[in-house]
């Protein structure tokens, strides 16, 4: 089954704009996290968030996480044309050796 | 900064060759893992490693590879007999809770 599912695909906005990403996952975790990829690049972390936990902040980053619905959103405030890079939500488990299951990712351009 | 390093950016072999992906993870890490990417593709993990053992391992993670940590700071990823569906970027990453990730191997088998 997928896990991780992040929606929209693709997200086009102007810098400035803020933009929302959502993920949507299947089975119980202990904490989902977020990354960022630019193009080709390695994947940097952005931040975690427990199962215990329902938003988190960092910067310009304000995640939520809803396990009643299995969802989580990412919302990038006064997005910049260097936040343009997919972005990516992964699922962890304990008990299964820590593993992250990533989603499809949602491809962010921001239009300078 | 500390971060995870990996070598060699880029590696091209020809199908059935062996070819060792290395990681260099963060120097108080545990936790070691190894995810690969098929171009277009999400991120699929492969294999978990904590205390010298494999604690995870996935469909995709069959006899054709390996992982050892031949010493204090290495980590590496073998695959004995590549094919064809093997190209892809493979990350190293290590932590537990947080996962630092690798800039990534290319590997391109022709």
């Amino acid at each position: 089954s997928q896990q991780g599912e992040e929606d929209p695909q693709a997200l086009s906005i102007q810098e400035g704009e803020n933009a929302t990403m959502n993920c949507s996952y299947k089975t119980s975790i202990n904490n989902l996290q977020w990354y960022r990829q630019n193009s080709g690049r390695g994947l940097v972390h952005l931040i975690l968030i427990r199962s215990n936990e329902r938003e988190k902040h960092s910067g310009r980053l304000r995640v939520t996480l809803d396990t009643s619905k299995k969802s989580s959103s990412l919302l990038i405030t006064a997005s910049r044309a260097a936040d343009t890079a997919s972005y990516f939500c992964a699922t962890c488990t304990y008990n299964q050796g820590g593993k992250l299951i990533f989603g499809q990712g949602t491809e962010l351009s921001v239009k300078p | 900064e500390p971060e995870v390093t990996q070598t060699p950016s880029h590696q091209v072999t020809q199908m059935g060759q062996e070819v060792i992906l290395r990681c260099v993870p963060i120097s108080n890490h545990l936790y070691f893992y190894w995810y690969r990417q098929i171009l277009g593709q999400k991120v699929e993990f492969l294999v978990s490693f904590y205390n010298n053992e494999i604690s995870e391992k996935s469909e995709i993670f069959d006899d054709q590879f390996s992982v050892e940590r031949p010493d204090g700071s290495n980590f590496t990823l073998k695959i004995r007999s590549t094919k064809l569906e093997d190209s892809a970027m493979y990350f190293c990453a290590s932590g537990h809770d947080t996962q630092y990730f690798g800039p990534g191997t290319r590997l391109t088998v022709l």
